[in-house]
């Protein structure tokens, strides 16, 4: 089965600086797609950047940005410029080719510091 | 609607009561999911629906859980008999098409409390 492993459970940055937020998986798969989404305290889970496994550039969505390393499973995101309203917890989350659903890490508390 | 709806957004419940969640997905959206979040963890898959069918139950923690979606629009998420281990946040989502690269959109999530 697939796993998904986001190994800081609390993140703090300054508001203007950049943050980098770590995920790995794993997988026997070749063809899958990652996902970074963020979840404020309203609940409501936000697509922030998709990366196609097939895809050897990486995924770029403005201020944010990913880091895919696919030998190494690693799918880390880069928050540049950091705001206030970046805060949030961000799950990092897998899913395969064939399967519907996702599979989520769990999760890293964000705090933008003013 | 502007996007996916869930009603009630906090329910509380006394152990052995049955509720029942609802979602309303982004109209037109052929897929339908449903996710349990505990506390400080990331959700986990519970059922999948294409249109009325339910494809995926498989996440469904025991017999106590039932989904339906009988006309392929509104789903509803029936827990029996609740037990306090079910206190979660149970999220729904949609997508379009349900192809593996189509976009999720969740909703809001239900906060159910089992005292």
């Amino acid at each position: 089965a697939q796993t998904v492993t986001q190994s800081q459970p609390e993140m703090s940055v300054q508001e203007a600086e950049t943050v980098t937020l770590s995920c790995t998986y794993d997988t026997s798969e070749s063809d899958y797609y990652l996902f970074w989404y963020k979840q404020p305290p309203s609940r409501q889970m936000i697509l922030v950047i998709r990366q196609e496994a097939y895809k050897q550039q990486n995924a770029t969505e403005n201020r944010f940005s990913v880091n895919f390393q696919k030998a190494a499973k690693s799918f880390s995101l880069k928050i540049s410029d950091s705001q206030l309203g970046d805060a949030a917890m961000y799950f990092c989350a897998y899913r395969d080719n064939y399967g519907q659903n996702f599979v989520f890490g769990p999760g890293t508390r964000l705090s933008v510091l003013p | 609607g502007a996007g996916v709806s869930q009603s009630p957004r906090y329910k509380v419940a006394k152990r052995g009561q049955d509720v029942a969640l609802r979602c309303d997905p982004i109209s037109g959206h052929v897929s339908l999911f449903w996710y349990q979040q505990a506390l400080g963890q990331g959700p986990e898959f519970l059922t999948y629906f294409q249109n009325e069918a339910q494809l995926d139950k498989s996440g469904l923690p025991s017999d106590r859980f039932f989904a339906e979606r009988p006309e392929g629009s509104v789903s509803t998420l029936k827990i029996q008999r609740t037990q306090q281990e079910d206190s979660a946040v149970y999220l729904c989502a949609s997508s379009l098409v349900g192809g593996s690269t189509d976009t999720q959109y969740f909703g809001p999530g239900t906060r159910l409390t089992v005292l």
